[in-house]
């Protein structure tokens, strides 16, 4: 089983909709939870960090981080063509190195 | 302004080759990191460097190898590149080891023919 794991999609939606994006863990010693945006033949970007349990909000992203189910979400509102692109969830323990999903797909069509 | 280059953007090498690729910052970071991505896989931490520390993870093949000589740049080497090792190399930094913030290059997507 991997430490975590992400949907790897291919996901299309429609512009303007919400897209929500997961990813499950295992290993209940992260505790630094982010979100990277990859596009095409470029390096991922980061998105969002949050640190524990709770919400994060910036613009049209929100991050939640579920401890208790081992649960993290990113949410875009009102999506847009230039969203598209993969996500890739990270994690990692206190002073530990960053542990990646595989990354989601993720089309947004005009 | 671009914070992390990663030469060459697109390399092409023979199997059995050496091939390096390198990576440079302005953040003027500690951490400096390499990662191998293959197509639609998370990117693999091979090994980094806090400061002139090297630090290899344990799955990494001795056929990469890297060097840091000063804060500002970082290399990869790939001994004898193999069709395994064609994929996308991530150079990242970090201020801290915590690596909260990692800045990512744009990559260097290496071709073995």
């Amino acid at each position: 089983q991997k430490e975590v794991e992400q949907d790897p999609g291919p996901l299309s939606v429609p512009e303007g909709a919400i897209v929500s994006l997961n990813c499950t863990y295992s290993n209940s010693a992260f505790q630094y939870f982010m979100w990277y945006r990859q596009y095409s033949r470029k390096g991922p970007e980061l998105l969002m960090y949050t640190y524990s349990s709770g919400n994060k909000e910036d613009g049209r992203f929100t991050a939640q981080v579920d401890k208790s189910s081992k649960y993290i979400s990113l949410f875009i509102r009102d999506s847009q063509p230039s969203d598209s692109a993969t996500y890739l969830c990270a994690m990692t323990p206190s002073a530990r190195q960053l542990t990646f999903g595989s990354g989601t797909q993720l089309t947004v069509l005009p | 302004d671009a914070m992390v280059i990663q030469n060459p953007r697109y390399q092409v090498t023979q199997f059995g080759k050496p091939v390096t690729l390198s990576c440079s910052q302005t953040l003027n970071h500690n951490v400096m990191y390499w990662y191998q991505q293959k197509s639609s896989q998370a990117p693999k931490l091979l090994f980094h460097y806090y400061d002139k520390d090297f630090n290899n993870e344990a799955d990494t093949p001795d056929n990469f190898q890297s060097r840091r000589p000063n804060t500002s740049f970082c290399f990869l080497d790939i001994r004898s590149p193999g069709l395994g090792d064609a994929a996308m190399y991530l150079c990242a930094t970090s201020m801290g080891i915590m690596n909260t913030e990692a800045f990512f290059g744009q990559g260097t997507r290496l071709t073995v023919v």
